[in-house]
């Protein structure tokens, strides 16, 4: 069973936002904190935020702040990535990845043990 | 920000070829270091958390070890599966996190 399952392929024109779902199906989700990477082509990965799925804190790349909103719903055991005023740069494919929780300086177990397997999204007039 | 700085970018080896890939921080991360292996259009797998604990369930030909700026990943003896993309992440400097541009390990 994966540890995260992810919401599909994205395409969407620039200017607009995408929001991109990751569902914890094997863990309890309160107890993690769950992180977004992306991928973009010939790029290197680049964290873009994180939440607590207890306490719902969050923390954002500076890269990315204004334009980025985690959220998550503990009912469902979900985490949301919600990225505005895309551009073509934005393409690339954003996994959800776990550590433990985290505080405002540091994050428990703080490498990514499990990994979502990805969601692409496109941007494209 | 810390910055990840691998070598080499891509690397050309055989089937039972010992391999080494380097892996340099800006600054001190004492052992926060940790590897990474990526096959095409998957996910990244956890492979070594700080520097050289080999995460459970990971072949023993994968070994890791540094400290402070300067790290290293050695494969012992390459497998057919272990052509992929490897990369490392710096987990010092948390909640923020960097990686490496990642090496390329290509059959030869």
């Amino acid at each position: 069973q994966v540890p995260f399952v992810q919401s599909g392929a994205e395409l969407k024109k620039p200017g607009a936002s995408v929001k991109v779902s990751c569902e914890a199906s094997r863990y309890t989700f309160a107890n993690y904190a769950l992180h977004w990477v992306r991928q973009a082509p010939g790029q290197r990965l680049e964290w873009m935020g994180r939440i607590n799925g207890g306490d719902g804190n969050t923390k954002y790349s500076q890269s990315f702040q204004g334009r980025l909103t985690i959220t998550r719903d503990t009912s469902v055991g979900t985490a949301y990535m919600e990225l505005s005023s895309l551009t073509s740069a934005d393409t690339g494919v954003y996994y959800c990845a776990r550590t433990g929780f985290c505080s405002s300086y540091s994050c428990l177990a703080p490498h990514f043990d499990d990994w979502g397997p990805g969601t692409q999204v496109t941007v494209s007039s | 920000d810390i910055q990840m700085t691998q070598s080499p970018s891509s690397l050309s080896a055989s089937v039972g070829d010992r391999v080494t890939i380097t892996c340099r921080a800006s600054q001190n991360i004492k052992t926060s270091l940790n590897w990474y292996q990526q096959q095409p259009g998957k996910a990244p797998k956890l492979l070594i958390t700080s520097a050289s604990n080999l995460r459970s369930g990971v072949p023993s030909r994968f070994s890791g070890s540094g400290s402070g700026t300067d790290f290293t990943l050695t494969i012992s003896s390459l497998q057919p599966e272990d052509f992929a993309t490897y990369f490392c992440l710096q987990s010092y400097n948390t909640p923020i996190y960097n990686f490496g541009q990642g090496t390329k390990l290509e059959i030869k």
